[in-house]
């Protein structure tokens, strides 16, 4: 097993450009997450996931988009970067199981 | 609304100092309490899940204990590998997990 995968790893963009961060888990978990995390905030939840075909809303989605059209992936879109948008992305999924959570390695983005 | 607040924020220890971190929440039907340790540049390691007052989890030196108010994560005799941010959440009615800061743990040799 991969686990939880991410990518890229590293990414820089310029204000206003938009982009997809990839996030791919080979565990048929149906619960899947973005969260970012920024110093001194902690992980703050992005949108989530319960199954292909349906996402919500977390703490703070402004600004970002998801879908789910297969249980595997779970893309991230950015429409429109801003600077504010400068962080670490974490991609996770639940084994509802073992109430286990698997975090990816993460994507560090710079927004210019 | 849910809220999680980690002490210290940092601390640092000598090899074979034993402590503890502290983790203080609120929240409405607690399902579950949950630590995890991050190491830099890396994505949070799941280690511990409680769901009840009273409950008690060890894993090698660590062991992690829950009352209705909080929950604390004790170290005995830490190693330098033990060094990472050690982070707290957890998960209420709402099913969504709401994050501590985090305590940053230096283990000395």
């Amino acid at each position: 097993n991969a686990g939880v995968t991410q990518t890229p790893k590293f990414q820089v963009l310029k204000t206003g450009q938009s982009m997809t961060l990839q996030c791919a888990q080979d565990m048929n978990h149906e619960y899947m997450s973005w969260y970012r995390q920024d110093p001194g905030m902690g992980l703050r939840l992005i949108h989530y996931s319960v199954g292909a075909g349906i996402t919500d809303q977390g703490e703070v989605p402004n600004g970002y988009n998801v879908s789910r059209s297969t249980t595997e992936d779970f893309p991230l879109r950015l429409l429109s970067a801003a600077p504010s948008q400068t962080s670490v992305y974490f991609c996770a999924s639940w084994d509802s199981d073992t109430d286990t959570q698997y975090f990816g390695p993460g994507t560090r983005l710079t927004v210019l | 609304e849910d809220q999680v607040t980690q002490s210290p924020e940092a601390l640092r220890l000598q090899e074979g100092e034993s402590s503890s971190l502290n983790c203080s929440y609120t929240v409405s039907g607690l399902r579950g309490l949950f630590w995890y340790r991050q190491d830099p540049g890396k994505g949070p390691e799941f280690l511990f899940t409680l769901y009840s007052a009273g409950e008690e989890k060890e894993k090698e030196r660590l062991k992690a204990t829950l009352t209705k108010k909080e929950s604390f994560l004790h170290i005995t005799a830490p190693k330098p590998e033990d060094s990472a941010t050690y982070l707290c959440a957890v998960q209420g009615g709402s099913e969504k997990l709401v994050f501590g800061k985090g305590t940053k743990l230096t283990v000395n040799p």
